[in-house]
């Protein structure tokens, strides 16, 4: 699987905008981008993903570079809810149906 | 969306019994099923996939005869710990995903997972 590289923590003032990047310089060309969030205690729970266009859903935005070898995630206004560790995952468009976490990135919100 | 419940919430043994933990989709059927395992601080380490009515396939390290992974039906997969040891104590989750197969754009949905703690 392709690896992606993030940041391990980042922190963000309560109702500011939030871009959270991630680098996966090894994606290939039908690798899907997924984000998912984890929330302290709590199993993982799915955000967003794309594959070469930009996409929105109500929880946040992925921006995915033209070249696809990074991607940002962007929370429009953090809250403290948000506070959470954030994986990026890259989904390979082969048999199976494995989602191999890495180390992510946790969020801090500060109020 | 689709839900994934985990039972229990938390379980306390003490060394060398066994512990089932059960894992449910309640609204959609899963074919697959997966187990992680997460250590304080740390990620989700992939366990194994679980598919219904067939073996479980293991990932390299994780041993097959510890870990009994049965998924008798299409909304059911269990996670049996056997002759627990302290150093098996970890909030293990599962998960599934609402096609069932091989689709990259397929979500995961994830349980709320459970606590076990090996005395």
């Amino acid at each position: 699987d392709a690896k992606t590289t993030q940041p391990n923590s980042m922190e963000s003032n309560e109702e500011e905008p939030v871009h959270l990047p991630c680098n996966h310089s090894t994606i290939s060309g039908t690798d899907y981008i997924h984000w998912y969030r984890q929330l302290p205690s709590q199993g993982p729970e799915y955000v967003i993903h794309g594959l070469t266009s930009n996409v929105n859903n109500r929880m946040a935005s992925l921006a995915i570079a033209e070249d696809r070898k990074s991607s940002t995630l962007i929370l429009h206004r953090a809250t403290l809810r948000d506070a959470a560790v954030y994986y990026c995952i890259l989904r390979a468009n082969t048999g199976g149906f494995k989602t191999i976490f890495g180390a992510g990135t946790r969020l801090f919100v500060k109020a | 969306g689709a839900v994934v419940s985990q039972h229990p919430s938390r379980v306390i043994c003490k060394s060398g019994t066994s512990v089932k933990i059960e894992c449910r989709s309640l609204d959609f059927q899963a074919t697959t099923m997966f187990w992680y395992r997460q250590f304080p601080k740390q990620s989700l380490m992939l366990m194994a996939t679980s598919n219904e009515g067939s073996k479980a396939t293991y990932e390299q390290g994780v041993e097959k005869d510890k870990f009994l992974i049965n998924h008798a039906s299409l909304t059911l997969s269990t996670l049996t710990v056997t002759s627990a040891h302290p150093e098996d104590s970890s909030f293990y989750i599962c998960s599934a995903g609402t096609s069932g197969g091989a689709r990259p754009t397929d979500t995961q949905y994830f349980g709320p997972g459970t606590r076990l703690t090996v005395l």
